[in-house]
């Protein structure tokens, strides 16, 4: 499969509690995303890699959460102290680097469902 | 404020007809506009990428238009068929962060037998 995957795809936890989700990217991707969507809208920007270098976040993102990319390849989105508010599809894409307008089309995965109760 | 907005939450047309979708952005400069397609439960999915310096780009029987005075891109679909049934989103390219994707909230596109 050359797509990107994401694990799991739905997560139902209690407020309070850490989630962690997990992106692996098209393999020969360097650049990986994170956007956040929640019904009716579309999906918002939260932090992107360029190989592990972790080289923007969003001001929305707060410190609650952490993103990691340790090995340049797969990557992590921890949400800690989960509220209700974080309910939402969590999106991993990636993009590959070099020449061209290919380097700005995002392959985006199926996405993590979070249900915070 | 900077904004995307697209023409309507849902659009419900006769299958052959051409669905038309709006998107207007205010107090942004996009490098390129992008539009994908979202279906239930899955992540967007690429169609088209047209540039600052592009009038219209098409393919098969997608087409794209950029009108940067405007500030508006328009994005047809022709003899359109039931399974283009899906939310259709535009997204901006910034030129400020190469990297980031701006988003519309996206309309609902329903083709009708």
């Amino acid at each position: 499969d050359t797509g990107v995957s994401q694990d799991p795809r739905h997560k139902i936890t209690k407020r309070g509690q850490n989630v962690t989700f997990r992106c692996d990217p098209i393999s020969e991707h360097n650049r990986l995303y994170w956007y956040r969507q929640t019904l009716g809208q579309g999906p918002e920007f939260l932090t992107y890699f360029q190989n592990e270098a972790q080289l923007e976040k969003s001001r929305l993102l707060s410190d609650r959460f952490s993103a990691e990319r340790p090995k340049g390849s797969f990557s992590t989105l921890e949400i800690q102290r989960t509220e209700q508010g974080d309910s939402a599809m969590y999106l991993c894409a990636s993009s590959p680097t070099g020449q061209g307008t290919s380097t700005d089309t995002q392959y985006f995965g199926p996405g993590t469902r979070l249900t915070v109760l | 404020s900077q904004k995307i907005e697209q023409n309507s939450e849902a659009l419900n047309i006769q299958e052959g007809k051409t669905a038309t979708l709006t998107c207007n952005y205010t107090n942004y400069s996009p490098a390129y506009l992008q539009w994908y397609r979202q279906d239930p439960g899955r992540g967007p999915v690429f169609l088209l990428l047209i540039r600052e310096n592009e009038k219209e780009k098409r393919k098969e029987r997608l087409k794209v238009t950029f009108d940067t005075t405007l500030k508006q891109s328009l994005f047809h679909i022709t003899a359109s068929q039931p399974a283009d049934s899906a939310t259709y989103l535009c997204a901006l390219l910034l030129y400020s962060s190469a990297s980031k994707i701006i988003f519309g909230s996206g309309t609902r596109l329903s083709i009708r037998p």
